[in-house]
């Protein structure tokens, strides 16, 4: 049984530039959430979908966006990309109710 | 302040040692994750908790509601236990810990 898959593994990207991040949850799950990690921080909520929607969101600006797909697979878009946004960006899928959270590898972006 | 604090934020210890790793939340939560993070990345869920104690071969993890308080303990510790251990209360999101960088010398 698969767990969370996160594609790509890593990523380089130009100033500006806009990216496109992928997740597939862990079978049975219908919930996804993603983290931004920075070099030697804890992560941080970016947001959660559930049912299509976002269901919450972080202190995220909204160059950072997202989309569920009815497969429960998950996309995070970064428009005009910033050196800041460099990290590893971490999904993590889930049952609605919270329970069961297991995590993907991340992907790390490094913006140049 | 944090909602979640760890301590402490780097140990370095023997291999063999008894390792404890403390977490405080301010929030209210309905469980609480302990996570493993090797360099890379990858995090390993090692253990979700609600009350009481849960044990898993050498890792051992206590939560107790009322304090808001969360213990990791790690007995005969071994070089391949280092790693970040990441504290993460759960209500209806989950909140990361910035983590304790473990190191275990041979």
């Amino acid at each position: 049984d698969a767990g969370v898959t996160q594609s790509p593994t890593h990523l380089i990207k130009t100033r500006g530039q806009q990216v496109t991040l992928r997740c597939s949850p862990k079978s049975g799950h219908d919930t996804v959430s993603w983290y931004q990690q920075a070099l030697g921080q804890g992560p941080q909520f970016i947001f959660q979908y559930y049912e299509e929607e976002e269901r919450q969101r972080g202190n995220f600006p909204d160059r950072f966006s997202g989309h569920q797909f009815p497969n429960y697979s998950s996309e995070l878009n970064v428009n005009a990309l910033l050196l800041g946004d460099s990290a590893l960006y971490l999904c993590a899928s889930s049952l609605v109710e919270g329970y069961g959270y297991t995590f993907g590898s991340g992907t790390r972006l490094t913006v140049v | 302040k944090n909602e979640v604090e760890q301590s402490p934020q780097n140990l370095t210890a023997q291999e063999g040692e008894f390792i404890t790793i403390n977490c405080s939340y301010s929030v209210g939560i309905s469980a609480l994750h302990w996570l493993q993070q090797h360099p890379g990345g990858g995090i390993v869920s090692l253990f979700m908790l609600s009350s009481g104690k849960k044990k898993h071969g050498r890792l051992i993890a206590t939560i107790n509601i009322q304090e808001k308080h969360s213990s990791l303990h790690i007995t005969a510790s071994h070089p391949r236990d280092s790693a970040v251990y990441i504290c993460a209360p759960e209500d209806d999101k989950i909140i990361f810990g910035k983590g304790t960088r473990l190191h275990i010398l041979p």
